[in-house]
């Protein structure tokens, strides 16, 4: 089984949809869950970054974490043809320290999204 | 605003050549990692450095790769002898006081 799946899409919607993206893991100890945004041949851009199980909210996006069932999802409200990117999960341990050192992210594949005008 | 930068944004070069790439922190950082990214495929880690040490480094950092911090300011990704499936995008990514990972814009790597 892969450490964090992600499914590739492509995924389409029209403009206003609500659009779910999700990653499943097996790693028991992640702890730290990022979603990232990224545009065709350049890097990650961190959109949301939570901690262990829970909730959280930043405008029109919404990240889900679900330790027991090892499920991460975010949530875009009310998307734009501009949200139009692929979507990374990714996922780290422990903190190494309390320098601001953080363990490797591993990343699922990455879903492209397409919102239509 | 970024928080790191990297150069050469695209960089071309003949099977077996060295190349150097370059990340630039525009803020004081503490960790810098490099990935890689063939196209298509995952975002892989390579390796983890704090304080002129690497921290951690994955299976793929094998001994044609070596970080070095040269200046105290730019950190850098040295490949020793490239071999074609080292075309990718390479990204440098920072954390602070934060534990986030900020990367940086990359540098596609081909190699021909």
């Amino acid at each position: 089984q892969k450490e964090v799946e992600q499914d590739p899409g492509p995924l389409s919607v029209p403009e206003g949809a609500i659009v779910s993206l999700n990653c499943t893991y097996s790693n028991s100890a992640f702890q730290y869950f990022m979603w990232y945004r990224q545009y065709s041949r350049k890097g990650p851009e961190l959109l949301m970054y939570t901690y262990s199980s829970g909730n959280k909210e930043d405008g029109r996006f919404t990240a889900q974490v679900d330790k027991s069932s090892k499920y991460i999802s975010l949530f875009i409200r009310d998307s734009q043809p501009s949200d139009s990117a692929t979507y990374l999960c990714a996922m780290s341990g422990d903190l190494i320290d309390s320098q601001g050192g953080s363990e490797k992210l591993v990343f699922g594949k990455g879903t492209k999204l397409t919102v239509n005008p | 605003e970024p928080e790191v930068t990297q150069t050469p944004s695209h960089q071309v070069t003949q099977m077996g050549q060295e190349v150097i790439l370059r990340c630039v922190p525009i803020s004081n950082h503490l960790y810098f990692y490099w990935y890689r990214q063939i196209l298509g495929q995952k975002v892989e880690f390579l390796v983890s450095f704090y304080n002129n040490e690497i921290s951690e480094k994955s299976e793929i950092f094998d001994d044609q790769f070596s970080v070095e911090r040269p200046d105290g300011s730019n950190f850098t990704l040295k490949i020793r002898s490239t071999k074609l499936e080292d075309s990718a995008m390479y990204f440098c990514a920072v954390t602070g006081y934060s534990y986030e990972q900020y990367f940086g814009p990359g540098t596609r790597l081909t190699v021909t």
